[in-house]
């Protein structure tokens, strides 16, 4: 069935350190791969997204790797900020069955 | 953009009462609307999917007579937790797909449900 492995379940960082959360998916037709932050009792919030089509997408100091092949795909924060301490979630979907299928979540903590 | 809403942001209940949660999409219309249930420290759990003027679509194990989802426009679902108990209390937050972008998620606020 599907799954979603998420790495690490919390990081720590100090502030201007970078910070990696690495996700692993079994579909292979998986062809969207999400990630949303979510902050202490509110809804996710969509951050960054890829498609399969593509290797690697930034924004700002948000970027997200994907490896098809390997089946596993990455969040790349840099500059982190103590606003950025949160926890987020990857995700895996496939345009043609609508649902999302959840890692676990990283509890990520930045230190000023 | 894809802002989507849900009413009430908590409620406290009574066991054995029914409790409606309303999820709005604001500025967009939402073929597709999704219930999820979290856990405290846990990841999102899908509960059902609902389209438009159709029946809802339940994942495995979620009671569909306790848990009744109606979508009857497009910014508009409601899950109705009935004859709620103890172990319903959760946070339940609802998403909204566009119909331009039919594999993004925009999630709302969320709802923290507490059964007494």
């Amino acid at each position: 069935g599907e799954n979603v492995e998420q790495h690490p379940s919390t990081l720590s960082v100090q502030e201007g350190d970078s910070a990696v959360i690495k996700c692993t998916y079994s579909d292979s037709a998986s062809n969207y791969f999400p990630w949303y932050k979510q902050e202490l009792g509110k809804g996710p919030q969509l951050i960054i997204d890829i498609r399969s089509n593509v290797g690697e997408k930034k924004d700002q100091r948000i970027a997200v790797t994907l490896n098809k092949t390997a089946k596993h795909f990455s969040l790349h924060i840099t500059e982190t900020q103590p606003e950025d301490s949160a926890v987020y979630f990857c995700a895996e979907g496939n345009t043609g069955f609508q649902k999302l299928v959840f890692g676990t979540g990283t509890r990520l903590l930045v230190s000023p | 953009g894809a802002v989507v809403s849900q009413h009430p942001s908590w409620v406290i209940c009574k066991s054995g009462t029914s409790v409606k949660i309303e999820c709005r999409s604001l500025d967009f219309q939402a073929t597709t609307m999704f219930w999820y249930r979290q856990f405290p420290k846990q990841s999102l759990m899908l509960m059902a999917t609902s389209n438009e003027g159709s029946k809802a679509t339940y994942e495995q194990g979620v009671e569909k007579d306790k848990f009744l989802i109606n979508h009857a426009s497009l910014t508009l679902s409601t899950l109705t937790v009935t004859s709620a108990h103890p172990e319903d209390s959760s946070f339940y937050i609802c998403s909204a797909e566009t119909a331009t972008s039919t594999d993004t998620q925009y999630f709302g606020p969320g709802t923290r449900l507490t059964v007494l």
